[in-house]
């Protein structure tokens, strides 16, 4: 049960895209298509954002879009808001009724 | 309005107990998945364990696997965690989460509802 792998920082200027790359092991990331992603604002709880590796719950901005390869999950944010300055970390279903979490990535709007 | 509300946090000794609770209103509580994920102070999410609707599909940890039990009472709308042999490294944020149903009417293995938390401080 080791974390997924995401860059610590990311950032862009609004109206620009960034993208948060999330690596995991053939044990989770590779072997289901349950991958999902949450937002965190200061001192609030995590949003649920994209799940099942691309699909967005009710209410989700399609600015907000996420893909997978192989071990590799990946969320996209486009035309990055000031409001999209959060915490971003991926999950992935690892078996059994385990679960997994990313390390985290902060992204900032310049 | 659909909410989680956890209590039971608090200031511990290492190798004290601690039992946290989770109340749910405004959904169907015996028809959901319920986790409890943890956040360190200025650290990442770290799932913790996971119970399903009936009580009968328990995951937990490995890091919390052996002192943590998980249960829910669904007649009371409510999850638990009891936390035995607590260790500084537990100290963190407890949520609890629900388990989110997809469009297409199955688990999709990801949280949707949260809880705002309660804190557990392990210390001397």
């Amino acid at each position: 049960q080791s974390a997924l792998t995401q860059p610590p920082s990311a950032s862009g200027s609004p109206g620009e895209s960034v993208t948060i790359s999330c690596t995991g092991a053939s044990s989770d990331v590779g072997s289901y298509n349950f991958v999902s992603w949450y937002q965190q604002h200061p001192g609030k709880a995590p949003k649920l954002i994209i799940y099942e590796v691309n699909k967005r719950p009710s209410g989700v901005p399609d600015r907000f879009s996420g893909s997978k390869s192989g071990n590799t999950a990946s969320l996209t944010v486009s035309g990055l808001q000031a409001e999209d300055e959060a915490d971003y970390y991926c999950s992935s279903y690892a078996g059994v009724n385990i679960y997994v979490f990313g390390s985290g990535t902060k992204v900032t709007v310049l | 309005e659909v909410q989680l509300v956890e209590s039971g946090g608090g200031l511990v000794q290492p190798g004290r107990s601690l039992r946290l609770s989770c109340g749910a209103s405004g959904f169907t509580f015996e028809d959901s998945a319920m986790r409890w994920v943890r956040q360190g102070p200025g650290k990442g999410l770290e799932w913790v364990a996971g119970i399903n609707w009936l009580g009968n599909d328990i995951g937990y940890a490995d890091s919390v696997k052996g002192r943590f039990t998980i249960s829910r009472d669904n007649a009371k709308n409510s999850l638990y965690l009891q936390m035995n042999s607590l260790r500084t490294e537990d100290t963190a944020l407890y949520y609890c989460a629900r388990d989110f149903i997809g469009t297409s009417g199955t688990p999709a293995n990801a949280f949707d509802i949260w809880g705002q938390g309660t804190m557990v401080t392990v210390s001397s």
